[in-house]
């Protein structure tokens, strides 16, 4: 059974037209992740959640905003989708390392390829 | 220079044959290292993590040189359902996992 939960697995939405990705879990991690691929590079980290703090990669557009109403569910909002905002948008989750001598997985959904016409 | 670097390939290579892929990351404080599999148009999916003292499992053996800031993978007796992405995979965070994803090495094994 899935354990990351991604929603939809693709989403076409419209030039300037925000657009809420949706990402559940059952393993009641603790951290939550937003991961962008784009074709043929590396996913990059756009933020993450500990608990309820959020955490805002650097480089992150302020475009891209977060969610997480609970332990189990968090959401992406892209407020104006562009062209280069396409993608394949990832979430994962991970526990908490704090304490733990051994290398932990983390878990990833299907992904959400977002299109933007 | 990009945190994680790895040849892009792709490398052709038949079935049976040995194919060893390399890895280098520029934070020497990185604590921990992975090689995740991603195949066409699907996630990341954990193939396996990287001890300091190298291990395997099957028919794969990852190392990890910290002195030099180096990672590799060795899929021996290749099959095709190994053909994918292998990506390079290095933990920045602290009591989390912060993935630093590397662009990958993509393989292809031909009958």
């Amino acid at each position: 059974d899935a354990m990351v939960i991604q929603n939809p697995r693709y989403q076409v939405t419209q030039f300037g037209k925000p657009v809420t990705l949706s990402c559940s879990q059952t393993l009641n991690h603790n951290v939550m992740y937003w991961y962008q691929q784009k074709s043929s590079q590396a996913p990059k980290l756009l933020f993450h959640y500990y608990d309820k703090d959020f955490n805002n990669e650097a480089d992150t557009p302020d475009n891209f905003q977060s969610r997480r109403p609970n332990t189990s569910f968090c959401f992406l909002d892209i407020r104006s989708p562009g062209l280069g905002d396409a993608a394949m948008y990832l979430c994962a989750t991970s526990r908490d390392l704090f304490g733990q001598a051994v290398n932990t997985e983390a878990f990833f959904g299907q992904g959400t390829r977002l299109t933007v016409v | 220079r990009k945190e994680v670097e790895q040849d892009p390939g792709p490398f052709n290579v038949p079935e049976g044959a040995t194919v060893a892929f390399n890895c280098t990351y520029s934070n020497s404080a990185s604590q921990s290292f992975f090689w995740y599999r991603q195949d066409c148009r699907k996630e990341p999916k954990l193939l396996m993590s990287v001890y300091s003292s190298g291990n395997e499992d099957g028919r794969f053996t990852a190392q990890l040189n910290r002195a030099s800031q180096y990672i590799s993978l060795l899929i021996r007796d290749s099959k095709l359902s190994d053909s994918a992405t292998y990506l390079c995979v290095v933990n920045k965070g602290e009591g989390f996992q912060k993935l630093v994803f590397g662009t990958g090495t993509r393989l292809l094994v031909s009958p």
